[in-house]
């Protein structure tokens, strides 16, 4: 079975500043989707960025970044500029490759990160 | 277009009565997941929809966890004889495609907030 951990329960910066959450998984798969959700208070679950394994490129989605470090099984999100809106929930989660299995994503417990002004 | 929608947003019962929690998704998604969220907890899995076949009901905590989709498109989740352990929020998410080679993004409703008294 897969797991994901996010070893950071809270953070939180100043408005602005540059932010990385760290998030760890453990597979035995070869072929995988990595994903960052953010749930602001609402608890609307929105998509940040996603990466596929096989792509050695970083993802990058405007000011959201990641880090996917296959080896190492690590998947950092690097927020830059970060701004009020984006305090919230930040969830990382692992799907199997869809030949694989059914699509269902495996969560973190999350960190809540807050930006203060 | 409309989002997937879920009602209702908070439901309060008391322990030993059934509830059913309503999904719609997004028109025309093929794929239909129901996640269970725990106070401070990332959302687990618990059963997977393609249309309205049920691939996937291993992440049902028991027998009293039910899901139908008898129509491939509105889903309910229903609970019966509640116990306090089943308080949490249930998400529903849908998704376009389920199979090929392309992945598609799962869009999350708001979510029911479950409290069992």
């Amino acid at each position: 079975a897969q797991t994901v951990t996010q070893s950071q329960p809270e953070m939180s910066v100043q408005e602005a500043e540059t932010v990385t959450l760290s998030c760890t998984y453990d597979t035995s798969e070869n072929n995988y989707y990595l994903f960052w959700y953010k749930q602001p208070p609402s608890r609307q679950m929105i998509l940040v960025i996603r990466q596929e394994a096989y792509k050695q490129q970083n993802a990058t989605e405007n000011r959201f970044s990641v880090n996917f470090q296959k080896a190492a099984k690590s998947f950092s999100l690097k927020i830059s500029d970060s701004q009020l809106g984006d305090t919230a929930m930040y969830f990382c989660a692992f799907m199997k490759h869809l030949l694989q299995g059914a699509q269902k994503l495996v969560f973190g417990q999350g960190t809540r990160l807050t930006i203060n002004p | 277009g409309a989002g997937v929608s879920q009602s209702p947003r908070y439901k309060v019962a008391k322990r030993g009565q059934d509830v059913a929690l309503r999904c719609d998704p997004i028109s025309g998604h093929v794929s239909l997941f129901w996640y269970q969220q725990a106070l401070g907890q990332g959302p687990e899995f618990l059963t997977y929809f393609q249309n309205e076949a049920q691939l996937d009901k291993s992440g049902l905590p028991s027998d009293r966890f039910f899901a139908e989709r008898p129509e491939g498109s509105v889903s309910t989740l229903k609970i019966q004889r509640t116990q306090q352990e089943d308080s949490a929020v249930y998400l529903c998410a849908s998704s376009l495609v389920t199979s090929g080679f392309k992945l598609d993004t799962q869009y999350f409703g708001p979510g029911t907030r479950l409290t069992v008294l």
